[in-house]
């Protein structure tokens, strides 16, 4: 089993529409990490969230850390919004890391 | 630089033959990060290097890989005797403490090919 489960693995989406992607953990952590990978690019950290909520234009990061689970919200999606959205989580014990495998999301005009 | 650097950005080699990856990250990071992701799987922690500390090489999947950082600064990651499971893109990341909070800054990273 995973220590990161993100659903759904692939999603698309009308321009404009209202995206939610999930992350599920199953261990004890310090920090989650959202990350966004272009195809053919590097990655770019989103945001880090330990507690509550963070707004950044027209994405939203939500964490509850009693269910242990996060959610990235995209308003208002463009097409420009299409990639990898990852959901990655540091340990509250070390500096160990774990990964989740990946939303991949495509947003048609 | 302003963004974290790595060389060469692709890579193809033979089997069994040696290779360095190299990440120079942003000035001023006290750590540093290798992951690799290999086709169609999720990103894997492979080290950490934090300051001065021994670095956390949990990740490392066989004695073929090891990696330094040289002052504080650039890192090397080598992998010795490459196999084909080695293929897959290799990317570094550097990070800054402030203000209790940290943000990470990936690289482009390393596509390697081993054939």
């Amino acid at each position: 089993k995973n220590e990161v489960e993100q659903s759904p693995q692939n999603l698309t989406a009308q321009e404009g529409e209202f995206i939610t992607i999930n992350c599920s953990y199953s261990v004890g952590i310090s920090a989650l990490h959202w990350l966004q990978q272009h195809p053919g690019g590097g990655i770019v950290s989103l945001f880090m969230l330990s507690s509550g909520k963070k707004k950044h234009g027209r994405l939203i990061a939500t964490i509850n850390i009693q269910e242990k689970h996060s959610s990235l919200h995209i308003t208002a999606s463009h097409p420009r919004d299409s990639a990898v959205y990852i959901c990655a989580v540091r340990s509250e014990t070390g500096n160990q890391f774990y990964f989740g495998t990946g939303t991949s999301l495509t947003v048609i005009p | 630089g302003a963004g974290v650097s790595q060389s060469p950005s692709n890579k193809v080699t033979e089997k069994g033959k040696d290779v360095e990856l190299r990440c120079d990250p942003i000035s001023g990071h006290t750590a540093l990060y290798w992951y690799r992701q290999s086709l169609g799987q999720g990103l894997e922690f492979l080290i950490y290097f934090q300051g001065n500390s021994a670095p956390d090489k949990s990740g490392l999947p066989s004695d073929r890989f090891s990696a330094e950082r040289t002052g504080g600064s650039v890192s090397t990651l080598t992998i010795q005797r490459t196999q084909q499971e080695d293929s897959a893109v290799y990317l570094c990341a550097s990070s800054l403490v402030r203000r209790g909070q940290v943000g990470y800054t990936f690289g482009s990273g390393t596509r390697l090919t081993v054939v």
